[in-house]
């Protein structure tokens, strides 16, 4: 099947920008999503990107896509201890199924 | 306040005892779905609800049933619960026109002996 792949642990500094990656391969897919999730909680959705655009900004996030090289990242500036989650990468080719990746656990010491 | 519910909240229970996770959403939303988050493995979608009576296989439909009877539940059943069905269980919500804005409930821890 189509996969979604990030690294597993990302560490940073506080204050540091965090890049998180993900590659995917499903050539069709239409929205890119990243998700946080915080300990003990569901999904929070953070951005989304739609296939048609290259870059979009939300405060301190940035969200980069490289649709030839299906490659999607996400951006923390300014990183704080309250960042620290797991971040999930997902795809959707028509908005009705999605595909995760296996998350980003990202921590942020002081 | 917009929410989405799910009981039981952990679970622990025998292989071959059938059993169901309910799914509650308050926000008059089109589209339900179901995952289960496995580590390593991030969230695999189970099955969908487009709306009601209408639902759809996931990646990982085998072992689920679902139904749509109302708009606002979406339970999932385990009619002979396996121990490699021991997950985390999320289930989400949204309007279908943004289904990326989808809401997740707090999950339901489920172990089978």
């Amino acid at each position: 099947g189509e996969d979604v792949e990030q690294s597993l642990f990302l560490s940073v500094r506080e204050g540091d920008s965090s890049v998180i990656n993900c590659t995917y391969t499903d050539s069709s897919s239409t929205y890119l999503y990243w998700y946080k999730q915080e300990p003990g909680a569901g999904l929070q959705l953070l951005t989304y990107i739609f296939s048609n655009m290259d870059m979009k900004q939300d405060q301190r996030l940035t969200v980069l896509l490289n649709k030839k090289d299906k490659h999607l990242s996400l951006r923390i500036a300014d990183t704080q201890t309250g960042d620290s989650a797991i971040y999930f990468c997902a795809e959707s080719r028509n908005n009705n199924d999605m595909r995760f990746g296996a998350g980003t656990r990202l921590t942020v010491k002081p | 306040e917009a929410q989405v519910t799910q009981n039981p909240r952990y679970l622990i229970t025998v292989t071959g005892k059938k059993l169901t996770v309910t799914c509650s959403q308050n926000m008059n939303h089109e589209y339900m779905s179901w995952y289960r988050q496995d580590p390593g493995l991030g969230l695999r979608q189970i099955y969908y609800s487009m709306n009601v009576e209408v639902t759809d296989k996931g990646d990982v439909p085998e072992g689920y049933k679902v139904s749509r009877k109302e708009k606002r539940n979406f339970p999932l059943i385990l009619e002979s619960p396996s121990p490699n069905q021991t997950s985390l269980y999320f289930c989400a919500s949204s309007f279908r026109r943004e289904k990326y804005e989808q809401y997740f409930g707090p999950g339901t821890r489920l172990t089978v002996t």
